[in-house]
């Protein structure tokens, strides 16, 4: 079967700094996307990763270790707009469907 | 177009009707996918596309369910005999090619069955 696992609900102060992790296992593991959903919306594409290590792009990070079936989202110098869901995703073979998690609801507070 | 549209954005139906949901996906987009979302859970796939071919529908949930793409461009997602059960947000995605591509959503559907 296919598990992936990552937190309910988090909340964090504006201007911090939040990691939001990720653990997966899956029948198979060709890249691992993360989504940012606010309430309402449609997901949007946030980060991918598909070899282990830190992609950054500007406030956002995201890391990736295989081995481990783990990954996490880090979220820099935080803002009110970051409150929603972050969803994690995994590909677990070619031009397949992506397996979700049920997303992290975070919440920033001033 | 600009990004993935769908229609209606909410449908209220009676129990016992059938309904469609159209997906339009981005000008040139290769595979399209349908998932269903439940409020406070991440999107579950139900079937999906490489241009007019459908590649896979063991996330449909019975046979109530089906779905289309006879030109490989607009999608529909037929269900049959609608049941308070099916009340859900339905979710296109579409991806530009085969292999890992990212899967950029549409705003749904957001579906009543009273």
């Amino acid at each position: 079967g296919q598990n992936i696992d990552q937190p309910t609900e988090m909340t964090a102060t504006e201007g911090a700094i939040v990691q939001i992790n990720c653990t997966y296992q899956t029948s198979g593991f060709n890249g691992l996307f993360w989504y940012q959903q606010h309430a309402g919306e449609a997901p949007t594409f946030l980060s991918y990763n598909v070899l282990d290590g830190l992609e950054e792009k500007g406030r956002f990070s995201s890391f990736l270790s295989r081995s481990k079936g783990y990954s996490y989202l880090l979220l820099k110098e935080l803002q009110m707009k970051d409150s929603a869901s972050y969803l994690c995703a995994v590909s677990t073979s070619g031009n397949t469907p992506l397996v979700f998690g049920k997303g992290t609801r975070l919440s920033v507070i001033a | 177009g600009a990004g993935v549209s769908q229609s209606p954005r909410y449908k209220v139906t009676k129990r016992g009707q059938d309904v469609a949901l159209r997906c339009d996906p981005i000008s040139g987009h290769v595979s399209l996918y349908w998932y269903r979302q439940a409020l406070g859970q991440g999107p579950e796939f139900l079937t999906y596309f490489n241009y007019e071919a459908q590649q896979d529908k063991s996330g449909l949930p019975n046979d109530r369910f089906s779905a289309e793409r006879p030109e490989g461009s607009i999608s529909t997602l037929t269900i049959q005999r609608t049941e308070q059960r099916d009340s859900a947000m339905y979710r296109c995605a579409s991806s530009l090619a085969t292999g890992v591509e990212t899967q950029y959503f549409g705003p749904g559907t957001r579906l009543l069955v009273l």
